[in-house]
């Protein structure tokens, strides 16, 4: 399996909107629809942030969301603010007992 | 407080093996798949392998199939990762996580692996 394909950096300004992409396969994001989105600040544990393409977990605020086109996946953060400076990661199902991560985004707030 | 701990860091040389040991509290083991995720040093997560409810199934990323082996102790509300024939490249931060719709809702807070002579 290889990685899913992120952007390694991407920014905004605060209250701005910034999408996040992530592209597999047919194999992986193409196919299943078991693609979820990971928050991480350094030295804490990831966080779940997205699950099951657009679904978001209780706690988390509706200005995340995902999508997916094809082989495809977006994270859009709407309404940035300084506390979403972080890494995202997306996952993928694979199928056969796989799991698939993309590289990581950094997120900077400006 | 439904919570994973993980344990059994450490340094190791090259080609030896270390047991680590993810705990949960707040829910029973036996009702969930497990990850095991890592992290080198200045790179993102990987997975590294899964264990599914009541350890009939489990996977591991080519990286490791053959040298890890990833087991569970229901009684103790423990998945372990044993690591074996370690490499300088398997050293990083070891996840452990809990799947819910083939996602990783619960995390605990790692447990670092180095390997080096």
């Amino acid at each position: 399996q290889s990685a899913l394909t992120q952007p390694p950096s991407a920014s905004g300004s605060p209250g701005q909107s910034v999408a996040i992409s992530c592209t597999g396969t047919s194999s992986d994001v193409g196919t299943y629809n078991y693609v979820s989105w990971y928050q991480h600040h350094p030295d804490k544990a990831p966080k779940l942030i997205i699950y099951e393409v657009t679904k978001r977990p209780s706690g988390v605020p509706d200005r995340f969301s995902g999508s997916k086109s094809g082989n495809t996946a977006s994270l859009t953060v709407s309404g940035l603010q300084a506390e979403d400076e972080a890494d995202y990661y997306c996952c993928s199902y694979g199928g056969n007992s796989n799991w698939v991560f993309g590289g990581g985004t950094k997120l900077t707030v400006l | 407080e439904v919570q994973l701990v993980e344990s059994g860091g450490g340094l190791v040389q090259p080609g030896g093996s270390l047991r680590l040991s993810c705990s949960a509290s707040g829910f029973t083991i036996p009702n969930f798949w497990i990850h095991w995720v890592r992290q080198a040093p200045g790179k993102g997560l990987v997975w590294v392998s899964y264990i599914n409810g009541d350890g009939s199934n489990r996977n591991y990323a080519d990286s490791v199939k053959g040298r890890f082996i990833v087991s569970r102790d229901d009684a103790k509300n423990t998945v372990y990762l044993q690591m074996n024939s370690l490499r300088v490249e398997d050293t990083g931060i070891y996840y452990c996580g809990r799947d819910q719709h083939y996602s990783m809702d619960v995390w605990g807070q790692g447990t670092t692996v180095t390997v080096s002579s």
